[in-house]
């Protein structure tokens, strides 16, 4: 069965520092990985993907991911956080081994990330 | 704007009652899933429709169903409500049965049970 985890409820950064909100994932096959960021009373809204190919992925809003396969993680990243970057981001996989039998996406529990100016 | 349209946005009703969400998908999205956010359970998935036919069941109670109407619209029906069933559910819509397409998801409607 897939699996995600997000280890941290709560990431705390300085406006202009670094940000990273962790998620690490457990599949049969390989993954199809996934960012999304929730606003307050609002709907989840995509942020990157990875498919395969390159393992930095670049998305909306400076975000990027970095696909580690050996360590089964999917980290996302930003090199310098906003006040406007507060809110929840959920990590989401889908396991494309053909045996896994669904094309449902798994997510997180969600990382709240607080940037204070 | 995600373009999926959700309503209604808020519904207050009491236990045992039944009511029906509405989910509009983006133009073009031919699946639509739907999912139960809640704060201890975290984001559940539902259910998901490709094109009018169910494809795949998530941890959906028997007192839940939904469906897609030939214009793509779908409804989400929960009947015999319980105080747990207060949540926030979601809809989202895909291009096709969900490979590797990010979903797109509503604003939500955020359901109270008194």
């Amino acid at each position: 069965a897939q699996s995600v985890a997000q280890p941290e409820d709560q990431v705390n950064v300085a406006e202009g520092n670094p940000l990273t909100v962790k998620c690490t994932y457990s599949v049969s096959g390989n993954p199809y990985l996934f960012w999304y960021v929730q606003y307050p009373n609002r709907g989840l809204q995509f942020l990157l993907k990875y498919i395969t190919g390159d393992n930095l992925v670049k998305g909306s809003y400076g975000f990027e991911a970095e696909f580690n396969k050996s360590q089964t993680s999917f980290h996302l990243k930003k090199p310098s956080a906003l006040v406007s970057d507060s809110a929840l981001y959920f990590c989401a996989v889908r396991d494309t081994y053909a045996g896994a039998g669904s094309y449902q996406l798994t997510f997180g529990k969600g990382t709240k990330l607080s940037v204070i100016p | 704007d995600s373009g999926v349209t959700q309503t209604p946005k808020h519904l207050i009703t009491a236990t045992g009652q039944r009511v029906t969400l509405r989910c509009s998908p983006r133009s073009g999205d031919l699946s639509v899933y739907w999912y139960q956010q809640s704060l201890d359970q975290g984001l559940q998935f539902l259910i998901q429709y490709y094109n009018g036919e169910e494809r795949a069941k998530g941890n959906i109670l028997e007192r839940f169903s939904a469906q897609q109407f030939p214009d793509l619209h779908s409804e989400l029906n929960l009947s015999s409500l319980e105080l747990g069933d207060s949540a926030l559910y979601f809809c989202a819509s895909s291009e096709g049965v969900g490979d590797n397409q990010p979903q797109h998801f509503g604003d939500g409607t955020r359901l109270s049970i008194l």
